[in-house]
């Protein structure tokens, strides 16, 4: 499509529980990229993908979080036991530039995260 | 509320007046540069781009300046209208392979009619 795609806009979950989240890149564009946004403030940078390898994971936390792109299908992002700060806004983006993701990156709508 | 811990630096100006926001950027290495739009509830929005070998690039009433010596970035917003109320962002970017974006804090711009 013509525009990054998240799913669900919001998901609530006990602490403990495991999220999945959703992304659709937009078509023809090649790199991923998942942010992080906690109070309106600023992103933290997850991970990125190109094409369906990882790209960039510095940002990940190690042990709860994972995230996959793989063909034909939306990436996801996962975190197993839901912590309280894993409350935040999720944003997926993706870029389109073959020599490298640094183009410009067009954000989805975000997906809200409530850990209870 | 989500206001604990929120302290945006906010520009407050009336519809029609010039607009200006600024960032100061962290990598002298960085090399592109971009200014997004976040309004409530949505995901940000790119403005407009600019690269390190140029200092200024304008859009539609909206003009970035780059001063690469003081590693700042500003973002003019000409006749500024309620519609620009929002948060902005500046984010900078390195083509050395280390390509994640960088965001600053934000800005957020309030515009009474």
């Amino acid at each position: 499509g013509e525009e990054v795609a998240q799913t669900p806009k919001h998901l609530v979950r006990g602490e403990g529980q495991k999220a999945k989240l959703y992304c659709a890149p937009i078509k023809g564009h090649s790199y991923v990229f998942w942010y992080q946004q906690v109070l309106k403030n600023e992103f933290k940078f997850l991970i990125s993908f190109q094409n369906e390898n990882v790209f960039d994971e510095t940002g990940m936390p190690k042990e709860r979080f994972s995230a996959k792109c793989l063909p034909n299908s939306p990436c996801s992002l996962e975190i197993q036991a839901t912590k309280l700060e894993d409350s935040a806004v999720y944003f997926c983006a993706s870029s389109h530039n073959q020599e490298g993701p640094t183009d410009t990156q067009y954000f989805g709508p975000g997906t809200r995260l409530t850990v209870l | 509320g989500e206001s604990v811990g929120l302290h945006l630096p906010t520009l407050s100006v009336q519809e029609g007046d010039n607009s200006i926001i600024n960032c100061a950027y962290s990598n002298s290495a960085s090399d592109y540069f971009i200014w997004y739009k976040q309004e409530s509830g949505k995901g940000p929005q790119f403005i407009i781009d600019i690269r390190s070998n140029m200092d200024k690039r304008q859009g539609q009433r909206v003009t970035v300046l780059l001063n690469k010596t003081v590693k700042h970035l500003s973002l003019q917003i000409a006749a500024t209208q309620p519609g620009d109320s929002a948060v902005y962002f500046c984010a900078e970017n390195m083509n050395s392979g280390y390509s994640t974006l960088t965001f600053g804090k934000g800005t957020m711009l309030l515009v009474s009619p």
